[in-house]
């Protein structure tokens, strides 16, 4: 069964740390993306990749950033965490092929920012 | 630039009763356009999607969405609900993008509640 890991269900940092959110995805798919559901809001995406070392800005990275070293590993790296970061953040795959626009998702990672 | 509105943020309909959850996007180029549900505490997944060809399309636990040009709309329906369906609905918009990539647009979602 295909599967996209998120390293944490939930996690609790303090103001100013600095947090690492993993993704992990078994597909070989070539894009992966990291999004933040907040209610009332939808989800908004924060940055993806379409290739290993390769990055692009969503529309709201600011105060995130990301890496990518290998293709099946997606970080998402708050710098310094604020209240206003706390949120579900979602990372999904999805392949380049025509046809192949479906995007698979993990489970979500509930953030609390203290 | 393309966006997704999403109308009602909460809809309420008895077990059995047909389910209407609407949609309406804006896109510079011809769409591609998704619905995902999410249940609670799990990630999204895909009900359905519409790229080319017939603009009535059928998905996942008897949902179905028609593509309406004219109207720039792709509502969700269902014609009886169940208790299972509820959950929350996102729709989405895709274009092509950077590198080979679709790049989805999300609304801002739809809960869906069914009473007994």
């Amino acid at each position: 069964d295909v599967k996209v890991t998120q390293s944490s269900r939930y996690l609790v940092k303090r103001t100013g740390e600095k947090v690492f959110l993993e993704c992990v995805q078994d597909m070989d798919h070539e894009n992966m993306f990291w999004y933040r559901q907040d209610p009332g809001l939808g989800l908004r995406l924060i940055y993806f990749s379409y290739d290993v070392k390769m990055k692009e800005k969503g529309d709201i990275p600011e105060g995130y950033s990301v890496s990518r070293e290998k293709k099946e590993r997606f970080s998402l790296i708050l710098e310094s965490a604020s209240t206003n970061q706390t949120s579900m953040y979602l990372c999904a795959s999805s392949s380049s092929g025509v046809g192949d626009e479906k995007l698979f998702f993990g489970s979500g990672t509930q953030l609390s920012v203290l | 630039a393309q966006s997704v509105t999403q109308l009602g943020s909460h809809v309420s309909v008895s077990e059995g009763a047909l389910v209407l959850l609407r949609c309406n996007y804006s896109s510079s180029v011809p769409p591609y356009l998704f619905w995902y549900v999410q249940y609670p505490n799990q990630g999204l997944q895909l009900l359905l999607k519409y790229t080319t060809g017939a603009t009535l399309v059928k998905g996942i636990n008897g949902f179905e969405a028609e593509f309406k040009k004219s109207e720039t709309s792709f509502h969700l329906t269902k014609p009886s609900a169940h208790m299972s369906d509820a959950a929350e609905y996102f729709c989405a918009v895709t274009i092509h993008a950077s590198g080979g990539s679709y790049i989805p647009t999300f609304g801002r979602g739809t809960s869906l509640i069914v009473h007994p």
